[in-house]
C-alpha cells in the first residue's frame, strides 16, 4: 500500500495568512493526488485534483503543486471559511489511501 | 447536478452484516469511465478508502477488509449497494459514498454520509 504521510497534522493561522500543507507519499505516484477539504460534521469537498487542477467552483487562492511523492497545498489569503481539515488521497494505484489530515485552525 | 445519499441502519450489533446502499442521481453508471466508492471515517480520525465499483461492472475492495465487503450496483435503480459482514464496534464510522469521474480515482462529489454505530 502507499502511505500518505501529511505534515504538519494541524496549523493555527490568522486571516489573510498564507498556509502551505505538505503531502508525502511512500512511493512515487506522479501526479495522481487530490486534495479534499472537510468542515466539522460535513463530507470531503474536492478542491484539487492531479496535484494542481482546480476543481470547478473552487476558490483561485487554493493551489497545489508537487510530483512524484511531495506534494504542497497552498491557501493564500486565508478567509474565515477555510478553517477546516484537509486531507490529500493518491489515486495512482490501489487500495487507494487518504493522508491523516490537516487541520486549519484559527490563530 | 451530481448528487448522492447513503441511506442503511444507524445502529447494528457485533457479528451483524451490514447493508448501505448509496442512491444517485445526474449521473449514470453506465457511462463509460464512471465509478461509485465507498470511504467511512470513524469519529474524529481521518477517512479510509473501503470500495470502488466501475460502470463496467470491475470491482475493487481494501485489502484489509476485502473478506468481509462486497460491493454491487443496480443501474437501472441508480443504485450502489455496499454490505460489511461481521460488524465490530471499530467499524463505527461515518461511510459515505462518491462519484468517481472519468479518468481518474479520486471523488468529485460526495453524499451527506451515514454514521453508523456498532454496539450491542
Amino acid at each position: 500500500d502507499i502511505q500518505m504521510t501529511q505534515s504538519p497534522s494541524s496549523v493555527s493561522a490568522s486571516v489573510g495568512d498564507r498556509v502551505t500543507v505538505t503531502c508525502r507519499a511512500s512511493q512515487g505516484i506522479s501526479s495522481w493526488l487530490a486534495w479534499y477539504q472537510q468542515k466539522p460534521g460535513k463530507a470531503p469537498e474536492l478542491l484539487i485534483y492531479t496535484a494542481s487542477s482546480l476543481q470547478s467552483g473552487v476558490p483561485s487562492r487554493f493551489s497545489g503543486s508537487g510530483s512524484g511523492t511531495d506534494f504542497t497545498l497552498t491557501i493564500s489569503n486565508l478567509q474565515p471559511e477555510d478553517f477546516a481539515t484537509y486531507y490529500c488521497q493518491q489515486a495512482n494505484s490501489f487500495p487507494l489511501t487518504f493522508g491523516g489530515g490537516t487541520k486549519v485552525e484559527i490563530k | 447536478q451530481i448528487t448522492l445519499k447513503e441511506s442503511g441502519p444507524t445502529l447494528v450489533k457485533p457479528t451483524q452484516t451490514l447493508t448501505l446502499t448509496c442512491t444517485f442521481s445526474g449521473f449514470s453508471l453506465s457511462t463509460s469511465g464512471v465509478g461509485v466508492g465507498w470511504s467511512r471515517q470513524p469519529p474524529g480520525k481521518a477517512l479510509e478508502w473501503l470500495a470502488l465499483i466501475y460502470w463496467d461492472d470491475d470491482k475493487r475492495y481494501s485489502p484489509s477488509l476485502k473478506s468481509r465487503l462486497t460491493i454491487t450496483k443496480d443501474t437501472s435503480k441508480n443504485q450502489v449497494v455496499l454490505t460489511m459482514t461481521n460488524m465490530d464496534p471499530v467499524d463505527t464510522a461515518t461511510y459515505y459514498c462518491a462519484h468517481r469521474p472519468v479518468g481518474a480515482n479520486y471523488f468529485d462529489y460526495w453524499g451527506q454520509g451515514t454514521l453508523v454505530t456498532v454496539s450491542s
